[in-house]
């Protein structure tokens, strides 16, 4: 099993850009959230999906649209990317939304000019 | 503001020693806690997680102490590696909140040989 896995690695955008950040999982769960890591900070989040067909804001989803295309999959969109999106962005999944440990993806390393 | 928190940005240890890295939290709905292990350019990885009906669990050289009276949240390691150098992060889930955890800023433990 891959686990949680996120494409692309690395990104350097300009500012207005638009991109996608795909994300999939193989562990059949149905839980899966979407982070963003800055310097000096933990994670925060930004969108979950608490299972198949739902979504819902975090603390942080200004700018961020997202998409649970399957059960699988839930990507992260930037319709307008800023310099204030530079960061790291951490995909996670859980079986269910309660007391389970998250499992996270290797990240994107997201940066704006 | 509610917030969970380290007391420590950074702690270095010899190789042998144990290690202890502390986490502060406010919200005493807070029910499950959860400490992940991330090293550089890596996603966070779990560690151990405790419920609030506990005060200690143990795993392969870690336990974690959870001290509600005081809201605070430990993570011990026995016999420090230096592959446990690493940036350790503390996480709760605030009772309904399905899911959605909230992460403390983290802190860097070195581990010299």
């Amino acid at each position: 099993n891959a686990g949680v896995t996120q494409t692309p690695k690395f990104q350097v955008l300009k500012t207005g850009q638009s991109m996608t950040l795909q994300c999939a999982q193989d562990m059949n769960h149905n839980s899966m959230y979407w982070y963003r890591q800055d310097p000096g900070m933990g994670l925060r989040l930004i969108y979950y999906s608490a299972s198949e067909g739902t979504t819902d804001k975090g603390e942080v989803p200004n700018g961020y649209n997202v998409s649970r295309l399957n059960k699988r999959e839930f990507s992260l969109r930037l319709e307008s990317a800023a310099p204030s999106q530079t960061s790291v962005y951490f995909c996670a999944s859980s079986r269910d939304r309660g007391m389970d440990e998250q499992f996270f993806g290797p990240g994107t390393r997201l940066t704006v000019l | 503001g509610e917030s969970v928190g380290l007391h420590l940005p950074t702690l270095s240890v010899q190789e042998g020693d144990n290690s202890i890295i502390n986490c502060a939290y406010s919200n005493s709905a807070s029910d499950y806690f959860i400490w992940y292990k991330q090293e550089s350019g890596k996603g966070p990885q779990f560690i151990i997680d405790i419920r609030s009906n506990m005060d200690k669990r143990q795993g392969q050289r870690v336990t974690v102490l959870l001290n509600k009276t005081v809201k605070h949240l430990s993570l011990q390691i026995a016999a420090t590696q230096p592959g446990d150098s690493a940036v350790y992060f503390c996480a709760e889930k605030r009772g309904t909140s399905y899911g959605k955890l909230t992460f403390g800023q983290g802190t860097i433990l070195t581990v010299h040989p």
